[in-house]
């Protein structure tokens, strides 16, 4: 039992790349979302799924996009990377009250 | 909606002293909730959890928080803390938002220096 695996670790980008941030789980939860953490401003949530074919926008979804074709997987990817987006990002998975998060992307953008 | 303050963003302490760590929460419904810690460069853990029962729960690691309805708080507490306890503690509140959903709402985080 994996739990919740993030790929890659670190990244780096030049402004306007784009990419996906990869993320599965194999604990078979619906629920699935991502967020990014930054100094001093704690976790924020930027997208998250309820099943199989449903998001939905978070807190802070501008500039990133979602899709869900499978319940273990549930990628994030940046359309134009911004120096804005410069963050660490986790995925996680629950079901019900309890959440468990991946190891994190550490992504900058130059 | 729901909401976790978590009173102090850094708490410096010296090694063997006692720590208190702050988190306070508004909700209209019951709610569940959580202790995660956050080692340097790496995810975020479950440390404890409050679901029902005994208001005061406890960590492998020496770490208990207790549940204040009142007071709406959570803190976490623990009597002698070790180098290897510095992190970064949130604090996270789950509330039933129906349709069988919860919705969690984390608080800012706490930076834990335990200091020599």
């Amino acid at each position: 039992n994996a739990g919740v695996t993030q790929t890659p670790k670190f990244q780096v980008l030049k402004t306007g790349q784009s990419m996906t941030l990869q993320c599965a789980q194999d604990m078979n939860h619906e629920y699935m979302s991502w967020y990014r953490q930054d100094p001093g401003m704690g976790l924020r949530l930027i997208h998250y799924s309820v099943g199989a074919g449903i998001t939905d926008q978070g807190e802070v979804p501008n500039g990133y996009n979602v899709s869900r074709s499978t319940t273990e997987d549930f990628p994030l990817r940046l359309l134009s990377a911004a120096p804005s987006q410069t963050s660490v990002y986790f995925c996680a998975s629950r079901r019900g009250y309890e959440q468990y998060f991946g190891p994190g992307t550490r992504l900058t953008v130059t | 909606a729901q909401s976790v303050t978590q009173l102090d963003s850094q708490v410096p302490v010296f090694e063997e002293a006692p720590v208190e760590l702050r988190c306070n929460y508004s909700s209209s419904v019951s709610v569940y909730l959580f202790w995660y810690v956050q080692y340097p460069n790496q995810g975020l853990q479950l440390l404890l959890k409050y679901l029902s029962g005994s208001t005061l729960v406890e960590s492998i690691n020496g770490f208990e928080a207790e549940f204040n309805k009142s007071q709406t708080s959570f803190h976490l507490r623990k009597p002698s803390v070790h180098i290897s306890d510095t992190a970064e503690y949130f604090c996270a509140v789950s509330a039933y938002s129906g349709a069988g959903s919860y919705q969690l709402t984390f608080g800012k985080g706490t930076k834990l220096s335990v200091i020599p």
